[in-house]
């Protein structure tokens, strides 16, 4: 099985500044990229997908992909306390289409 | 349109009883896949479904065990529980394999 890497943080910030959250991957032949929201209790939540190189931007999310460099980051801009949960990176493998998932990034917004 | 339904929500039974997990898709959605998620793991691929057919499996002793019904509708079974067995099962729907995934609430299992 492939691998999914994400630091476990806590990653803080202040409110209102940009959240960083990055994953890397290990399978060259994944094509489709997602990142989830968890929050404590509840269960994952879809908020974005990505497929192509580049930038994805929704609302105050963008998701940025690099598949030379097996790499897939999420963006919160104007960060807000509601933001805090752990964020889960999500990789389809390319052979058997099991979607992968890392352990999560929790991030802490501070008001 | 109603999310996907995991009945019960939760569960505590005794190492070597065996548990049956239940879940209810998307309406519409075929592909049917169960995580187990626990603070030390994250969230570990069990296996996946789509028109009553096993499609992925992931690596878990052969205890665990699932199927899909004409309905789409899933469960999943654990034989012979253990102690490190006590986490929080999730199932998710999608419209066919490869797409994105629907949670549901998930079922917590602890195992005493």
């Amino acid at each position: 099985q492939k691998e999914v890497e994400q630091n476990s943080g806590p990653l803080s910030v202040p409110e209102g500044a940009i959240a960083s959250l990055n994953c890397t991957y290990s399978d060259r032949g994944s094509q489709s990229f997602f990142w989830y929201r968890q929050y404590s209790g509840k269960s994952p939540e879809l908020i974005m997908s990505i497929y192509s190189n580049g930038d994805k931007e929704d609302g105050r999310f963008t998701a940025q992909l690099n598949k030379a460099s097996q790499y897939v980051s999420l963006l919160i801009r104007d960060s807000q306390p509601s933001d805090s949960a752990t964020y889960l990176c999500a990789v389809l493998e390319g052979a058997t289409n099991k979607l992968i998932f890392g352990t999560g990034t929790l991030l802490a917004v501070q008001p | 349109k109603a999310g996907v339904t995991q009945t019960p929500r939760y569960l505590i039974k005794t190492r070597g009883q065996q548990v049956t997990l239940s879940c209810s898709p998307i309406s519409g959605h075929r592909s049917v896949s169960w995580y187990q998620q626990t603070p030390g793991q994250g969230l570990q691929f069990l296996f996946e479904y789509f028109s009553e057919t096993q499609r992925n499996k992931g690596n878990f002793p052969g205890r665990f065990s699932g199927r899909q019904f004409s309905n789409s509708r899933s469960e999943m079974n654990v034989s012979t529980l253990e102690l490190g067995d006590s986490a929080l099962y999730l199932c998710a729907s999608s419209g066919t394999v490869g797409e994105k995934l629907f949670f549901g609430s998930g079922t917590q299992l602890s195992v005493l």
